[in-house]
């Protein structure tokens, strides 16, 4: 166990709704990354968040949005959703975003879009 | 641009045979972070191991060792005695320190190890 929490752990919607994956980090950490493991793109950085601050973007559609609130949860929304968007999506989280600690990653959210 | 490549899609192994997972990465930066993870098949991603740029000192931990080696550019990782538990996707992972610390894990394609009994 990982201390990284996910919900939920599966999620099943259809084309065109929208979603919102939860995320709280390890205890301690301030730093939230987000990532979407799909058969075609394979493990993919989205998004990461640093103590409520976003901090880096990778390949992330612009129906897609995420945050980090006060109390160090974070949120991935997914909107206007496609077949293809069908994926694993995994958040992890590090101690800080000054030095590099590892990232230890939730069980994931496994989301089929029909 | 960094990248991590492993080449290895699929290996097979009968029990207790030692296997090597190869890794080999690509970056610009002279300061960076190498990672293994394992994704068992219920699918959450386990953190094994995080080497550093400047450590190419080898690495064993019971039956896994690691072997960094800068100037392949190569971080391979081998399991000695295999059991059918170390069957798994194993992912190497590279991270490029910036300003603002470690912003994102780029990651190979993965190598999916089966153990046969």
């Amino acid at each position: 166990d990982s201390g990284v929490t996910q919900t939920p752990k599966h999620l099943i919607t259809a084309t065109g709704q929208r979603v919102t994956l939860r995320c709280s980090p390890r205890s301690g950490d301030l730093s939230v990354y987000w990532y979407q493991q799909s058969l075609d793109q394979g493990l993919q950085f989205l998004i990461q968040y640093y103590n409520g601050e976003e901090r880096a973007k990778g390949n992330i559609l612009e129906r897609f949005s995420a945050q980090q609130f006060p109390d160090l949860h974070s949120e991935l929304n997914l909107s206007s959703l496609e077949l293809g968007d069908s994926a694993l999506y995994f958040c992890a989280s590090s101690v800080d975003a000054r030095s590099v600690g590892t990232q230890y990653f939730g069980p994931g959210t496994r989301l089929l879009v029909l | 641009a960094q990248k991590v490549t492993q080449a290895q899609t699929e290996i097979s192994v009968v029990e207790k045979e030692d296997v090597t997972l190869d890794c080999v990465y690509e970056t610009r930066d002279t300061t960076y972070y190498l990672f293994w993870y394992k994704q068992p098949p219920s699918g959450e991603l386990v953190f094994l191991i995080r080497r550093n740029s400047f450590d190419e000192q080898n690495e064993i931990s019971g039956r896994y060792s690691w072997n960094f080696q800068k100037s392949t550019s190569s971080f391979n990782f081998t399991i000695t005695a295999s059991q059918v538990v170390d069957s798994a996707v194993y992912f190497c992972a590279l991270s490029e320190i910036s300003n603002f610390g470690n912003e994102k894990l780029t990651f190979g394609t993965g190598t999916r190890l089966t153990i046969i009994p």
